[in-house]
């Protein structure tokens, strides 16, 4: 079935760093990629997404490109704030599923 | 912010109680989810509904049921709880089932069965 691996954490950087967070995943047909970031006592919020192969997702300094011939989805930003603390999931969801399959989630701390 | 609330939002029960789970929402979407989140394990699907009274099993579905007789309302029941059901409790919802189209997550229930 369809499944996302990503990097484990926690993933410790100091403000201003470049951030890499790994996603791989396995999946039949063209499904739609997804980060999620969850700040703390907080739910899971749409931090951005691709649709298509080649696609660049991006919002608030974070981008991501949905690479299929590497079935990759990495997560980069090019300098981190303590406020990006939190912890990022990502997630696909397929042709024909209902429910998105997570990866298991990195915690990320930025310190000042 | 998508309209989703969640109640409660923290429970502390016992081993062998019942539990019920609101979600609510005030965006007419038709679909909702219930999700567990649990270290190590990311977020889980339980049960989903397509409709009112259109429910169906996720992943991890065993030792619990769902209804949903209003289209903004989707409610988790744990008939028996166990500590295995010790967890923090996510609903979601979306317009379609779509690929490209996301889900929007309530703010989450941390269950705590003792």
């Amino acid at each position: 079935g369809d499944s996302v691996t990503q990097m484990e954490g926690p993933v410790t950087l100091s403000e201003e760093a470049f951030l890499t967070i790994n996603c791989t995943y396995t999946a039949t047909g063209y499904p739609s990629l997804f980060w999620y970031v969850q700040y703390p006592g907080e739910g899971l919020q749409l931090l951005l997404k691709a649709t298509k192969a080649d696609d660049k997702g991006s919002n608030k300094g974070f981008e991501a490109t949905y690479r299929k011939e590497t079935t990759s989805f990495h997560l980069e930003k090019g300098s981190v704030q303590v406020s990006d603390s939190a912890v990022y999931f990502c997630a696909l969801r397929g042709q024909a599923g209902t429910a998105l399959i997570f990866g298991k989630g990195t915690t990320l701390s930025v310190s000042s | 912010d998508a309209g989703i609330t969640q109640s409660p939002r923290h429970k502390v029960t016992e081993t062998g109680t019942p539990v019920t789970l609101r979600c609510h929402q005030t965006e007419n979407h038709r679909y909702m989810y219930w999700y567990r989140q649990d270290p190590g394990h990311g977020l889980r699907l339980i049960h989903y509904s397509y409709g009112v009274k259109d429910t169906d099993k996720g992943e991890v579905s065993d030792g619990y049921s769902v209804s949903r007789s209003k289209t903004e309302d989707f409610l988790l029941t744990l008939e028996s709880a166990t500590s295995s059901q010790t967890s923090v409790y996510f609903c979601a919802i979306s317009e379609s089932t779509d690929s490209y189209n996301e889900q929007f997550f309530g703010p989450g229930t941390r269950l705590t069965v003792l």
